[in-house]
């Protein structure tokens, strides 16, 4: 049963300090997908990436975030430096869009960020 | 994409069925309607999407109306692991579309024993 999974499920760190969150996309899926979700906004869409390019990160910080996908196996999500502000429950989610495909997305079970 | 409306909450005694309706007015003829779950302390789940026809799957229905303008999710059987929040979402598929998604407030549907 394939899935997505995400490390480090929870991650408590000071404000300041560098967070690395990590996601493994189904295998075959084409497109990764990073999703904030906070009681206050909702799930927000971060970045996305189609083939490990970047396509659209506008829904990121850019001074503290940043989003890559090293190979096809792994994507992150960097926070440099963590804010309060930041702390949320963080998704990933893989599909495979592409023509005649159902554009399914498949989320991983997030990692809970608390920023002191 | 356009915009959709649901209501906030809604009850359902277990055993019963579940109809969650969706208002997307502003649609437009390339743009399908999706619907997502979201189980507590977990990731969105897909349900089941489509255009124009209904559609039934082994999780649930989909009955959208002529004009496109609404539609209903139907879970026939509704269990207590059913209890989430379902979202509705409007846009377009093509082979050039980027598959992302935009999550409203979603229906937090709560099924009682």
């Amino acid at each position: 049963d394939a899935r997505v999974t995400q490390t480090p499920r929870d991650k408590v760190t000071e404000m300041g300090q560098e967070v690395t969150m990590r996601c493994q996309p189904i295998l075959g899926h084409n497109t990764v997908f990073w999703y904030r979700q906070t009681m206050m906004q909702g799930l927000e869409l971060l970045a996305y990436f189609r083939n490990r390019a970047p396509l659209d990160d506008s829904g990121m910080p850019k001074d503290r975030f940043s989003a890559e996908m090293p190979d096809a196996t792994l994507a992150t999500l960097k926070i440099q430096p963590s804010e309060p502000r930041d702390s949320a429950v963080y998704f990933c989610a893989s599909g495979l869009v592409a023509s005649g495909s159902p554009d399914t997305q498949y989320f991983g079970p997030g990692t809970r960020l608390t920023v002191l | 994409d356009a915009k959709t409306t649901q209501p906030t909450s809604m009850d359902c005694a277990e055993g019963r069925a579940a109809n969650l309706p969706c208002n997307h007015s502003t649609i437009s003829g390339n743009e399908y309607v999706y619907w997502y779950r979201q189980i507590h302390s977990q990731g969105p789940q897909y349900i089941i999407h489509g255009l124009k026809n209904n559609e039934t799957n082994e999780m649930a229905s989909l009955i959208i109306t002529e004009d496109r303008k609404s539609s209903t999710l139907i879970l026939p059987h509704a269990t207590l692991r059913d209890t989430a929040v379902y979202y509705c979402i409007v846009r377009v598929r093509s082979s050039s579309n980027t598959g992302k998604l935009i999550f409203g407030q979603g229906t937090t549907l709560q099924v009682k024993p």
